[in-house]
Order: C-alpha cells, then sequence, then structure tokens
C-alpha cells in the first residue's frame, strides 16, 4: 500500500459544478495535510492546510479531514475553467516525513 | 517578496557531465527541500535541511548526487557523472519550518542526453 493515494484521474466536470478530490494514507498518526495545485509545467502552489478534524473553507475551495478513516478531500465549489490542474495532497506523518500523493488531474469543461 | 529563486530554469547537457542547480529560499525560512518530479514517480523529496543542516537525505538516489547548503541563503544539488535517467524537472522549496507550508521555486527542467 503506498503511503498517500489519490486517484489519478482525470477528472471531468462542468464549469460551476463542484469538484471533489480525494486522497488517503496508511499512517494513522499522521498530523498536518496539505492540498497543492500544480498547472501544467509550473511548480506547486499551496492552496489549502488542514491539522483538525472536519472542515475548513478558504473562499470557494473547502478541505474536509476524517482521521478515523485516514482520508482527506478537497471541495471545489463553482468550477472554473481555470482550476483545471493537477492536485497534489501531501501528508506529513508521525515518522517525521512529508509525503506527496500522486496528484489527480481535474479538467473543468465550459 | 521574492519567491524561491532557482537556476538554471533549462539545462540539457551529455551524459557524464556535471549538473549543479542552485537555490536561493524565501529570506527567515530555515527549512529547503529539494524534490525530483517525472511522470512515472512523481514528486520525490530527495533531501532535507533545517537551519543549513542536512538532516534527511533517504531520497537521494545515488552517490552521484550531492546537495550542500553553505548558508541559509544559498543552496546547490550536484549530479555527478550525469545520466539519461536524471532527466527529470528539480524543485527546491524551502518553508517557515519543517512542517509549515513549503513553497516552490519553478524547478529546473533537466535533460541529458
Amino acid at each position: 500500500q503506498k503511503e498517500v493515494e489519490q486517484n489519478s484521474g482525470p477528472l471531468s466536470v462542468p464549469e460551476g459544478a463542484i469538484a471533489s478530490l480525494n486522497c488517503t494514507y496508511s499512517d494513522r498518526g499522521s498530523q498536518s495535510f496539505f492540498w497543492y495545485r500544480q498547472y501544467s509545467g509550473k511548480s506547486p502552489e499551496l492552496i489549502m492546510f488542514i491539522y483538525s478534524n472536519g472542515d475548513k473553507e478558504d473562499g470557494r475551495f473547502t478541505a474536509q479531514l476524517n482521521k478515523a478513516s485516514q482520508y482527506v478531500s478537497l471541495l471545489i465549489r463553482d468550477s472554473q475553467p481555470s482550476d483545471s490542474a493537477t492536485y497534489l495532497c501531501a501528508v506529513k506523518t508521525s515518522y517525521d516525513k512529508v509525503i506527496f500523493g500522486p496528484g489527480t488531474s481535474l479538467s473543468v469543461i465550459p | 517578496d521574492a519567491g524561491v529563486i532557482q537556476s538554471p530554469r533549462h539545462e540539457v547537457t551529455e551524459m557524464g557531465q556535471e549538473v549543479t542547480l542552485r537555490c536561493k529560499p524565501i529570506s527567515g525560512h530555515n527549512s529547503l527541500f529539494w524534490y525530483r518530479q517525472t511522470m512515472m514517480r512523481g514528486l520525490e523529496l530527495l533531501i532535507y535541511f533545517n537551519n543549513n543542516v542536512p538532516i534527511d537525505d533517504s531520497g537521494m538516489p545515488e552517490d552521484r548526487f550531492s546537495a550542500k547548503m553553505p548558508n541559509a541563503s544559498f543552496s546547490t544539488l550536484k549530479i555527478q557523472p550525469s545520466e539519461p535517467r536524471d532527466s527529470a524537472v528539480y524543485f527546491c522549496a524551502s518553508s517557515f519550518a519543517r512542517y509549515q507550508p513549503q513553497h516552490f521555486g519553478d524547478g529546473t527542467r533537466l535533460s541529458i542526453l
């Protein structure tokens, strides 16, 4: 089992819809969780981080964390074509490493 | 404020040559990370420095790879000798502390012929 897993996609959603990106992790003691967005040919940029169970909202983005299920998700409301990118989940584990998932490719169709 | 600065942006060289990648972290950031990204393997951590000291180099693939951080504002990643399988995008990232969000540079796209 990989330490951080994501659906590779591509995930396609119509403009204006909600995009749901999922991430699971294997280390139950993981403490911090990050979502990065990476446009093609560009570097990853941080869009959200979450430390506690529950939801965290920032504009059109909502991060959801469920430590019991070892699951973290990112919801993008009112998806725009400019949201088309690869989304990387990163997890800070209990053994002092930050592990990146393979990323999910999102395509928002106008 | 300037972000993480990497140079060169692109490097094309022949197999066997020495390659040096450079990074200037964000001022005030104590942690610096070198990553390699390929389609096959995704984003891989190569080495992490804290306060200029290498803490975790378990991701460095071979002895051909070495990294230094002589001061808080500069780091290098060196490959000697380079091989075609080293072709990838190499990112440098920095953060205020190890588990704080990381800020990435624009990357160096390395092609070894």
